[in-house]
C-alpha cells in the first residue's frame, strides 16, 4: 500500500541550529512530492515541490529538500532556525494510480523553535 | 484574490443538528477537496470532486455528504453530527491533469465542535 510517514510529531531546535524533518514514502514508481506549512490557525501552505528534474529544490523562506529514490525520502532541511519558523509541517505526496490523482498527507511533524 | 473561502470559520453544533460547511475557489480550478485534520493524524480526504458534476468518497466519508453545487462551490453536510466529528475542516482546491504536478490551495479551515 501506498503511504506517507513523517518520523517524529514534534521536533525542538534552538533558533539558528539546523532545521532536519524527515518523510519516507512508500511507492513503486517515483511520485510527486510536497512540504507544506500550517501556521496557528491558518490553513496549508506550500513550501516546495519535486516532480521532475533536479533532485535538490528550493522553497520559500530558505527551505529546501532532496529527493532520494533510493532512500524513498523527501527530508525538510533549513540551516539555521528562526522564530517565525515555529509552525506544524506535512510532506504530502501524489501517487499515481488509475483514475484521479490524490494528495496523501503525512502525519504532520511540529518544529518548536526555543531561543 | 481571495483563493479559497471557508464559512463558517468556527462552530459548535449539538448531538444530532445538522449543518453544511461552505467553500468556494475563484481560481477557476476544476478539482475540489474536503479534508479533516485531527491531532497526530495529519489531513484525511473526507471527499473530493474530481470536476464539475462529480464527487466521489475519499477515505472517511461516513457522516458526511457533498455537493458540488458549480466550478466554484463544494459544500460539505453532516446531517446528523456526532463528538467523533469535532476536527478542524479544509477545503482545498486544485488543477487535475494527468501527471499535474500542481499543489492543492487551501481554505482557512472550519473549527468544529460537536457537544
Amino acid at each position: 500500500a501506498q503511504s506517507v510517514t513523517q518520523l517524529g510529531s514534534h521536533v525542538s531546535v534552538s533558533e539558528g541550529a539546523l532545521v532536519l524533518l524527515r518523510c519516507n514514502y512508500s511507492s513503486s514508481v517515483p511520485p510527486y512530492l510536497f512540504w507544506y506549512v500550517q501556521y496557528p490557525n491558518q490553513g496549508l501552505q506550500l513550501l516546495l515541490k519535486y516532480t521532475t528534474g533536479a533532485t535538490l529544490v528550493k522553497g520559500i523562506n530558505g527551505f529546501e529538500a532532496e529527493f532520494k529514490k533510493s532512500e524513498t525520502s523527501f527530508h525538510l532541511t533549513k540551516p539555521s532556525a528562526h522564530m517565525s519558523d515555529a509552525a506544524e509541517y506535512f510532506c504530502a505526496v501524489k501517487f499515481w494510480n488509475t483514475g484521479f490523482q490524490k494528495l496523501v498527507f503525512g502525519t504532520g511533524t511540529r518544529l518548536l523553535v526555543s531561543p | 484574490n481571495a483563493g479559497v473561502t471557508q464559512t463558517p470559520k468556527f462552530q459548535v453544533l449539538k448531538t444530532g443538528q445538522s449543518m453544511t460547511l461552505q467553500c468556494a475557489q475563484d481560481m477557476n480550478h476544476n478539482s475540489m477537496y474536503w479534508y479533516r485534520q485531527d491531532p497526530g493524524m495529519g489531513l484525511r480526504l473526507i471527499y473530493y470532486s474530481a470536476s464539475e458534476g462529480t464527487t466521489d468518497k475519499g477515505e472517511v466519508p461516513n457522516g458526511y455528504n457533498v455537493s458540488r453545487l458549480n466550478k466554484r462551490e463544494f459544500s460539505l453536510r453532516l446531517e446528523s453530527a456526532a463528538p467523533s466529528q469535532t476536527s478542524v475542516y479544509f477545503c482545498a482546491s486544485s488543477e487535475p491533469g494527468v501527471r499535474s504536478d500542481y499543489g492543492y490551495t487551501f481554505g482557512s479551515g472550519t473549527r468544529l465542535t460537536v457537544v
